[in-house]
């Protein structure tokens, strides 16, 4: 059973310092990795997908890495904004569904 | 990017009552469709799959004869949860793909705060 773990498991910056959330999966046989932003009461946005033939996804000031022999991922957001406080969950695909691991709660001071 | 939508995005009902959650693929047609739970401050649980058609697959732990779900067409899954008790109280979200296989990104909805009373 894949297991998704999240570090740390909250952050708070100041406006403008950049941010690094870490995930790591147990099993490395996935076909991809999403990285997703959860505002309180809200569903999931979509920030980015590694397919696993892919090391890295970039979108605007997100970037997002992927290792899949050591079972991590990284997503690097740069220049951090207040309305980027939010919390960030990455997600594992393998046996044709996705694992979740418990987010990274961050908070951006202004 | 691709819409899911759900209805309604919240509920209260009693205690023994049965409550239908409704979620939509409105710009694409899902061959699979999932549904998740989350309590507060908790990641997202996968209840069950379900593909068009066929009958829903459940993780281990989910009562099936509670959270019936049902995926009549390839834009719409229902989930219905049973007896509701307070304990049936959470978060639910429904997320959709085009189709099971990896080349696929899964699209969530707003999800639905469901309150048991």
């Amino acid at each position: 059973k894949q297991e998704v773990t999240q570090i740390p498991a909250a952050l708070s910056v100041p406006e403008g310092e950049n941010l690094v959330l870490n995930c790591s999966f147990t099993d490395s046989a996935i076909y991809n990795l999403q990285w997703f932003r959860q505002d309180p009461g809200k569903g999931l946005t979509s920030l980015l997908l590694i397919q696993s033939s892919q090391r890295e996804q970039t979108s605007g000031r997100l970037n997002a890495s992927l290792d899949k022999s050591s079972g991590r991922s990284t997503l690097y957001i740069a220049a951090s904004q207040p309305g980027d406080s939010a919390t960030y969950l990455c997600a594992a695909f393998n046996d044709y569904k996705l694992s979740f691991g418990a987010g990274t709660t961050v908070t951006v001071r202004a | 990017g691709a819409v899911v939508s759900q209805h309604p995005s919240w509920v209260i009902c009693k205690s023994g009552t049965s409550v239908k959650i409704e979620c939509r693929s409105l710009d694409f047609q899902a061959t699979t469709m999932f549904w998740y739970r989350q309590f507060p401050k908790q990641s997202l649980m996968l209840m069950a799959t379900s593909n068009e058609g066929s009958k829903a697959t459940y993780e281990q732990g989910v009562e099936k004869d509670k959270f019936l779900i049902n995926h009549a067409s390839l834009t719409l899954s229902t989930l219905t949860v049973t007896s509701a008790h307070p304990e049936d109280s959470s978060f639910y979200i429904c997320s959709a793909r085009v189709s099971a296989t990896a080349e696929y990104e899964q699209y969530f909805g707003p999800g639905t705060r469901l309150t048991v009373t």
